[in-house]
């Protein structure tokens, strides 16, 4: 994947978690980062651009960068945010929308 | 709440031409603010971007796919389409639909998807 993100993730109930992505000045570096969530490979759904949160997603979650490298933040995880998380930004050398391959967050 | 909704085949015969529909409900797809388009996953694999579409015709695609997809839009039907020509069984997957907000590559609101299997 043009985008890295970390295979596997866990935490606790109540724990602050963090997912990362990292790309280069052509993608990360140069634009927000949009988030993913995909529970038990249904429709994923967005839960992140840049650090702005979509209506009807808790504020626990939260979105920032440094340099080439998005991040996003659970603080205070649940049961129900065990699931897949895909990073996705434009690439503006392959003139494509990339993906990360995917973090799979497990709640313990 | 604004919903898209896949349709089309769940069957195509490898060389074939895979054809699918994205009905819009409860939002304009002449919005002005949005693009429109498909990101497809392949069984037990991640997200791809197939391509992007504005209502008024402009169109940009993934260079790994563009000798092969069209993507349309029917403004009278609140309607978009995907054609993807040439399949193989490496083009089994789930497909979905959805809006494109701030710019042409960030999928807000997805539709449910579809799947659909290239085999004979």
């Amino acid at each position: 994947s043009a985008l890295t993100q970390e295979a596997s993730v866990s935490g606790t109930v109540g724990q602050k978690v963090t997912l990362s992505c990292t790309g280069h000045t052509n993608n990360v570096g140069s634009l927000p980062v949009g988030w993913y969530q995909q529970i038990s490979h249904g429709a994923p759904k967005a839960v992140m651009f840049g650090d702005s949160l979509p209506s009807g997603i808790p504020d626990r979650f939260s979105g920032s960068k440094s340099g080439t490298t998005a991040s996003l933040t659970i603080s205070g995880l649940q049961p129900e945010d065990e699931a897949d998380y895909y990073c996705s930004t434009w690439d503006y050398s392959l003139n494509v929308v990339v993906f990360g391959g995917g973090t799979k967050l497990t709640v313990l | 709440q604004l919903q898209l909704q896949e349709s089309g085949p769940g069957l195509v015969k490898p060389s074939e031409t895979l054809s699918l529909t994205c009905t819009v409900s409860d939002g304009s797809i002449t919005s002005t603010s949005y693009y429109w388009g498909w990101i497809r996953q392949p069984p037990g694999k991640g997200l791809e971007w197939i391509g992007t579409i504005y209502y008024t015709g402009n169109t940009y695609y993934n260079p790994s796919l563009k000798s092969r997809v069209t993507i349309s839009v029917d403004t009278s039907k609140n309607q978009f389409s995907l054609k993807l020509t040439s399949v193989t069984a490496a083009d089994t997957a789930v497909f979905h639909c959805g809006r494109f907000a701030n710019g042409y590559y960030y999928m807000d609101v997805w539709g449910k998807g579809t799947t659909v299997t290239v085999s004979s």
